[in-house]
């Protein structure tokens, strides 16, 4: 069974920075494209990014609204997906899921999400 | 970007009743590949958004029958032929064709 476990949301201040992480299962880690899709309260969902495996050079890429401030990365021998966002603003401030999209079968996973608060 | 727009926004529907919502992409959905990366998620309440339809019309594992997708190229629909007190929440389209993904506005379910 697929499962994503993500941590490290919380309150954080306006230009401040926070990591999170996910803990994946169930599948094979380190072959798979990793992405986040964000969502504020009583909003709609909003890709966030995805890294790719080692094969694919871990290539990456970001939402215009992210680009610059939000980084990517992984650990495989963890099966751990990660999130560095940087120079927070009010309005980064969601729910972040961390996803897998299986291209081979279609299948659309996601995490529970963590809670990002950016307030002063 | 490929915009996603959903029909209606809103869907007050009663128990037992069909339901139906529509999609409509900003252009094709047709990968390279040859596939259609057209999903339809459903958020409940307080949850975390659940793959129903992957591939316009294929149910994820544990998806009750009720539910159904099709279409093609650009237009697409789900529907739901007897409307439980369960499927009440928020439903999305959402394209995974192209980066990047981008997702319908919602359709709110909820019984008259």
């Amino acid at each position: 069974e697929v499962q994503l476990v993500e941590s490290g949301g919380g309150l954080v201040q306006p230009g401040g920075s926070l990591k999170l992480s996910c803990a994946a299962s169930g599948f094979n880690f380190s072959v798979s494209a990793m992405h986040w899709v964000r969502q504020a309260s009583g909003q709609g969902l909003e890709w966030v990014g995805r890294i790719r495996s080692k094969i694919n050079n871990y290539a990456t890429a970001y939402a215009a609204s992210v680009k610059g401030r939000f980084t990517f990365s992984r650990d495989d021998s963890k099966n751990t997906a990660y999130l560095q966002m940087n120079s927070l603003k009010i309005e980064d401030t969601a729910v972040y899921y961390c996803t897998r999209h299986d291209i081979l079968t279609g299948h659309y996973y996601w995490g529970q999400g963590t809670l990002v608060t950016v307030s002063s | 970007d490929i915009v996603m727009t959903q029909t209606p926004l809103s869907s007050p529907v009663t128990l037992g009743q069909p339901a139906s919502i529509s999609c409509r992409s900003g252009q094709s959905l047709v990968h390279s590949d040859g596939n259609t990366y057209l999903n339809w998620l459903q958020q409940r309440p307080g949850q975390p958004p659940r793959l129903l339809i992957y591939k316009i019309s294929n149910r994820f594992s544990g998806v009750p029958d009720r539910f159904s997708g099709s279409g093609a190229g650009t237009d697409f629909t789900l529907k739901i032929s007897r409307v439980e007190a369960e499927d009440v929440g928020v439903y999305y389209c959402m394209q995974a064709t192209q980066f990047p993904h981008t997702f319908g506005q919602g359709t709110k379910l909820e019984i008259k």
